[in-house]
């Protein structure tokens, strides 16, 4: 099925300890994203990428570093965990050119995943 | 991004038409308004949008106002699978273009 996935979906973790959450679309799309939604559900922006390159960096701590190794793979590493980082973190991907599915410039979602830091 | 302000929360009963208002009066002529939800415990999904017309697609219709300062969207049919907080987010059509989301509204449909 065509998707954005996320792995993993659920993440436990000590303080202190460097994790990193995978993000792949098969939508042939150009531009990924990683939003936060926190405790209270608000749903941020963090990071964006358009063909591999960073278009957008929502002054979030430089503990937090995406990598796109390719135009298909977002990922989002993050050293020193912090208690504040436990939240639910999205991708999403989306194509500012006409795309084959979907609409133009709509946004598709994985799944997110939880981090809980203790 | 122009901002938004959408009701808390709102109820409606299964099989009637669900009527999600938002307020945008600072919209500027290039930005859209879009429709987003999310279901608990799944990422938002795209609904609709529109630049002034009126929209309509399998999900909903989006009725915008003459003067572009308030929307509507409109679940025709709303089913408990319709439970979902909702969002109107206002923004420029360009590409790579991040979603501001706000609080959104908190539809519940009840049976």
């Amino acid at each position: 099925d065509t998707a954005v996935s996320q792995t993993p979906k659920y993440l436990v973790t000590q303080m202190g300890n460097d994790k990193s959450i995978k993000c792949e679309q098969n939508l042939g799309h150009d531009t990924m994203y990683w939003y936060k939604q926190d405790s209270k559900k608000f749903l941020k922006i963090m990071f964006s990428y358009n063909n591999k390159e960073l278009i957008i960096n929502e002054t979030v701590p430089n503990r937090f570093s995406p990598k796109s190794p390719d135009k298909a793979h977002l990922n989002l590493h993050i050293n020193s965990l912090e208690l504040g980082d436990s939240a639910v973190y999205f991708c999403a991907s989306s194509s500012p050119r006409r795309p084959t599915s979907g609409n133009y410039n709509e946004q598709f979602f994985g799944p997110g995943t939880r981090l809980t830091v203790l | 991004d122009a901002k938004t302000t959408q009701p808390t929360s709102m109820d409606c009963a299964e099989g009637r038409a669900a009527n999600l208002p938002c307020n945008h009066s600072t919209i500027s002529g290039n930005e859209y308004v879009y429709w987003y939800r999310q279901i608990h415990s799944q990422g938002p999904q795209y609904i609709i949008h529109g630049l002034k017309n009126n929209e309509t697609n399998e999900m909903a219709s989006l009725i915008i106002t003459e003067d572009r300062k308030s929307s509507t969207l409109i679940l025709p049919h709303a089913t408990l699978r319709d439970t979902a907080v909702y969002y109107c987010i206002v923004r420029a059509n360009f590409g790579n273009e991040k979603l501001t989301f706000g609080t959104g509204t908190r539809l519940t449909i009840i049976p």
